[in-house]
């Protein structure tokens, strides 16, 4: 069955440290993968999109990577601040029509 | 940017009552929404896409009379579960695509039913 792993429940960091959150699907032939923020009773905000055939992307202090051998995508927050504290869920389009399937979330902590 | 919302933002409704929740599109048109359902320290789980003009698409094992689902507008789409039992307390969240790989997310419904 098809399935989205996100490397760990929750991660704590020190500020200023990059922060890597990691994604392993299986059963899928994504085009492109996801990231998203959630806040505590907020819905999610959209992060970044990369596609099959993008390595990396970019965006500020965000990084992802995409590798469709190993079926895993990494996020990675460099410089970290308190702020970025929040759950991040990676998320593939099951059926091509924007039908979402998320991962099971990382609760990131920043500690000053 | 594209904005999302959602009403109402928390509800408290007793064991057998009916809760409608509206998710709007506020600055942009939208003929596929989608509607999410939380559990606390759990993911998003899709329930149904929401289609303007036409029936909605559910997921495997929601229940299509439970959760009745009416995108009557193409700003609008409504939630209605009817006849609540607490464990149908959950967050929902609706989204709309703005772009054809772009969701933007509503900030959810808090329903308790007691």
């Amino acid at each position: 069955s098809q399935k989205i792993e996100q490397n760990s429940e929750a991660l704590n960091i020190q500020e200023g440290k990059t922060a890597t959150l990691t994604c392993n699907y299986t059963n899928y032939s994504p085009a492109y993968l996801q990231w998203y923020r959630q806040d505590p009773g907020r819905g999610p905000v959209f992060l970044l999109l990369i596609r099959e055939n993008e390595k990396e992307k970019r965006k500020e202090r965000l990084k992802v990577t995409f590798d469709t051998t190993l079926k895993q995508s990494l996020f990675h927050i460099t410089a970290s601040q308190p702020a970025d504290s929040a759950t991040y869920l990676c998320a593939l389009d099951r059926t091509g029509a924007n039908n979402l399937f998320f991962g099971t979330g990382t609760r990131l902590t920043v500690i000053p | 940017g594209a904005v999302v919302s959602q009403h109402p933002s928390r509800v408290i409704c007793k064991s057998g009552t009916s809760v409608k929740i509206e998710c709007r599109s506020l600055d942009f048109q939208a003929t596929t929404m989608f509607w999410y359902r939380q559990f606390p320290k759990q993911s998003l789980m899709l329930m149904a896409t929401s289609n303007e003009g036409s029936k909605a698409t559910y997921e495997q094992g929601v229940e299509k009379d439970k959760f009745l689902i009416n995108h009557a507008s193409l700003t609008l789409s409504t939630l209605t579960v009817t006849s609540a039992h607490p464990e149908d307390s959950s967050f929902y969240i609706c989204s709309a695509p703005s772009t054809p790989q772009t969701q933007y997310f509503g900030p959810g419904t808090r329903l308790l039913v007691l």
